[in-house]
């Protein structure tokens, strides 16, 4: 079983919100990571979106709209990251992405799709 | 603002190795974690290593060990990562993503393409 699992696509219409989730293994305690989350567009390195433990514990990157934050749902063991008033440019591939065992595990990735 | 300037496109051999570099500008190079993340042809992101320039030692993911080896230069700034005996499988984006010691990969570079190819 993957360290890390997200949906591999979402659709949302535009102005909606996306929750994207991102799965810890049975095991990992989600509460005690940061989360990472990253948006690649095609033919694009990965940006850094934000990382989030916490609500006192979290960083949003620089110039990154307030319509992106981090969260987490325990119940599901789940880092989430949530999109509201979706756009086109939100349109790309986001992944997350967690230290653990002394290296970086990143989840396969969801190819969010705005339509 | 953190520069990640990458070398460019390599095409090599089966077997073979392939060194590419990253060089850093913007940050204090000694306290900036750099790391190595490949992505193959429609796939997802794979971390392959990283050094961090205070202990000079590479740290690797298991399935990369004893075929990679991540160095940096102080002196220039650069950190470079070597892999060897290449394979097929290894065609991919190669990314240099570095972040402050203890934080998480905050920059990329644009990423350097290596094709297997025989």
């Amino acid at each position: 079983q993957a360290v890390l699992t997200q949906p591999s696509s979402l659709s949302a219409s535009p102005g909606a919100a996306a929750r994207l989730t991102c799965t810890l293994r049975s095991g990992i305690n989600v509460g005690t990571y940061r989360i990472y989350w990253y948006q690649q567009k095609p033919g694009s390195p990965p940006q850094f979106l934000l990382r989030y433990k916490s609500d006192s514990d979290k960083q949003e990157a620089s110039g990154v709209p307030s319509r992106f934050s981090g969260s987490k749902d325990a119940s599901a063991n789940a880092g989430i990251l949530l999109i509201s008033g979706l756009q086109s440019e939100d349109e790309a591939d986001y992944y997350c992405m967690i230290w653990h065992s002394s290296g970086w595990v990143f989840g396969g990735g969801t190819k969010l799709t705005v339509l | 603002q953190v520069h990640l300037v990458q070398s460019g496109t390599e095409m090599k051999k089966p077997g073979s190795s392939v060194k590419v570099s990253c060089k850093t500008s913007g940050t204090t190079f000694s306290s900036y974690a750099l790391n190595w993340v490949r992505q193959a042809p429609g796939q997802g992101l794979e971390w392959i290593g990283g050094i961090n320039p205070i202990f000079g030692e590479g740290n690797y993911a298991q399935k990369f060990q004893g075929r990679v080896t991540i160095t940096a230069d102080e002196a220039t700034s650069t950190a470079y990562m070597e892999l060897k005996t290449l394979t097929f499988d290894d065609t991919a984006v190669y990314y240099c993503a570095g972040g402050v010691v203890g934080a998480g990969l905050d920059s990329w570079g644009l990423g350097t393409l290596v094709t297997v190819s025989s």
